[in-house]
């Protein structure tokens, strides 16, 4: 079965401090895999994607086949990086296109 | 240009009663989708359209949920008879196609109670 576990509901850390935020899935295949963050009152948006490769706001994620894991990092946390982030795999077979999504960390970080 | 827009932003309702939420995907994107969030269960894949149809409803919790999309634009989420569990914010997405590993652009969401 497709899933995504994202094992942490909360993570706090001081602004500045690193911070990574796991995300390990299930798949049978090649996986594509995203962030999505959803900042305070606003709508869920996509962070980033693995197949491009990009940083994002000073976020990068690598894709680890043989950990099956795509965590979510970050060298030097702000303050309004606190948000709610989600860690989604996007499905196939009969419901291709659909995502799965972890049930997301929110991020606090601290002045 | 505009995003995925939702209607109504919030409605209560009493159990029992049935009630419509709308999505307006990003025009020319012809894939759109239904997911709903509910407090301790994340985000749940309920339907998508590939235009006007939908391939699979296998998402749908129950035969009280139903959904379409006319003119390839436009969807509507029904729930008949709401239970008390329907209770969700409920997330519309579009895509420019259906695919392995197309963004998906949300819309605000329409967060259901009810009573």
């Amino acid at each position: 079965a497709q899933r995504v576990t994202q094992p942490e509901k909360l993570l706090s850390v001081f602004k500045g401090a690193p911070v990574e935020l796991k995300c390990n899935y299930s798949y049978s295949g090649s996986p594509e895999l995203f962030w999505y963050v959803q900042y305070s009152r606003q709508r869920l948006q996509l962070l980033l994607r693995h197949i491009s490769r990009e940083s994002i706001k000073g976020f990068t994620a690598d894709l680890n086949k043989g950990e099956t894991s795509f965590h979510l990092k970050k060298p030097f946390a702000q303050e309004e990086d606190s948000a709610m982030y989600y860690c989604a795999l996007s499905g196939l077979g009969g419901s291709q296109g659909n995502l799965i999504f972890g049930k997301g960390t929110k991020l606090s970080v601290k002045p | 240009g505009a995003g995925v827009s939702q209607s109504p932003s919030n409605k209560v309702t009493e159990k029992g009663k049935d009630v419509e939420l709308r999505c307006d995907p990003i025009s020319g994107h012809t894939a759109l989708y239904w997911y709903r969030q509910s407090l301790g269960q994340g985000l749940e894949f309920l339907i998508y359209f590939q235009g006007n149809s939908a391939p699979d409803k296998s998402g749908l919790p129950s035969d009280r949920f139903s959904a379409e999309r006319t003119g390839g634009s436009v969807s509507t989420l029904t729930i008949q008879r709401t239970q008390q569990e329907d209770s969700a914010v409920y997330l519309c997405a579009s895509s420019r196609q259906v695919g392995h590993g197309e963004t998906q652009y949300f819309g605000p969401g329409t967060r259901l109670l009810v009573l």
